[in-house]
């Protein structure tokens, strides 16, 4: 199993600003995925994060709006930009593991007023 | 992925069974059944998963349609604590593939 903690675990900021969710996995992983959920929603996949690559994005998601940094196998940022009302989400990270079972984190709920 | 179809919720008196249902008649031989939950404020957790053969652990059991065009989840005795939303989601054999959530069914269990 694998232990994900995030932090913030929730902010509120104002628009036009950017925040940076930091996810860190008490163990070493080779894929990290971000996932965003809105106001009563379901979850969206927003990106995959390898160490030592580019993260790959879904459609409807771009890098200059969620920059993504994986610096090791352990830890991921995602960084919400340039943040409207509408990006008002929990925004949840999430490992894979070889036996098929994905782990989430608690997310990290965001209120953009 | 295919696509799977459940009902948008469901309701259970405490400590009887509950069989949540999912539809998914496209899916292919490779495709793994997966279960998630996500309780209130929480993240989701994996819950059970199959490809043909029904399933058991400690949190539920899984049965697979013969022609694996449904399947359902089975909790024995339902609690205050296993309200939330289920997810049945088919997911390729590979540990690296994201998975892709539907909209789910929210359980409601009623003391």
């Amino acid at each position: 199993s694998a232990v994900i903690s995030q932090k913030p675990s929730r902010d509120i900021c104002q628009r036009g600003t950017s925040l940076t969710i930091q996810c860190q996995v008490d163990s070493q992983v080779t894929m990290m995925f971000w996932y965003r959920q809105q106001p009563g929603q379901s979850l969206t996949l927003i990106a995959t994060a390898n160490q030592g690559s580019e993260a790959t994005y879904e459609s409807g998601f771009v890098i200059d709006k969620f920059p993504i940094s994986r610096p090791n196998l352990t830890f991921s940022t995602l960084t919400v930009s340039n943040m409207s009302p509408e990006d008002s989400s929990i925004y949840l990270c999430s490992v894979g593991d070889p036996r098929e079972t994905q782990y989430f984190g608690p997310g990290t709920r965001l209120l953009v007023l | 992925d295919a696509k799977t179809t459940q009902p948008n919720s469901m309701e259970s008196n405490e400590e009887e069974p509950v069989h949540l249902p999912c539809n998914h008649s496209t899916i292919s031989g490779t495709d793994y059944i997966h279960w998630y939950r996500q309780l209130p404020s929480q993240g989701p957790e994996y819950v059970i998963h199959g490809l043909t053969s029904n399933v058991n652990n400690r949190m539920a059991s899984l049965a697979i349609a013969e022609d694996r065009k449904s399947s359902t989840l089975i909790l024995h005795r339902a609690t205050l604590r296993d309200a939330a939303v289920y997810y049945c989601i088919l997911r390729a054999y590979s540990g690296n593939t994201p998975l892709v959530f539907g909209k789910g069914t929210r359980l409601s269990v009623i003391a």
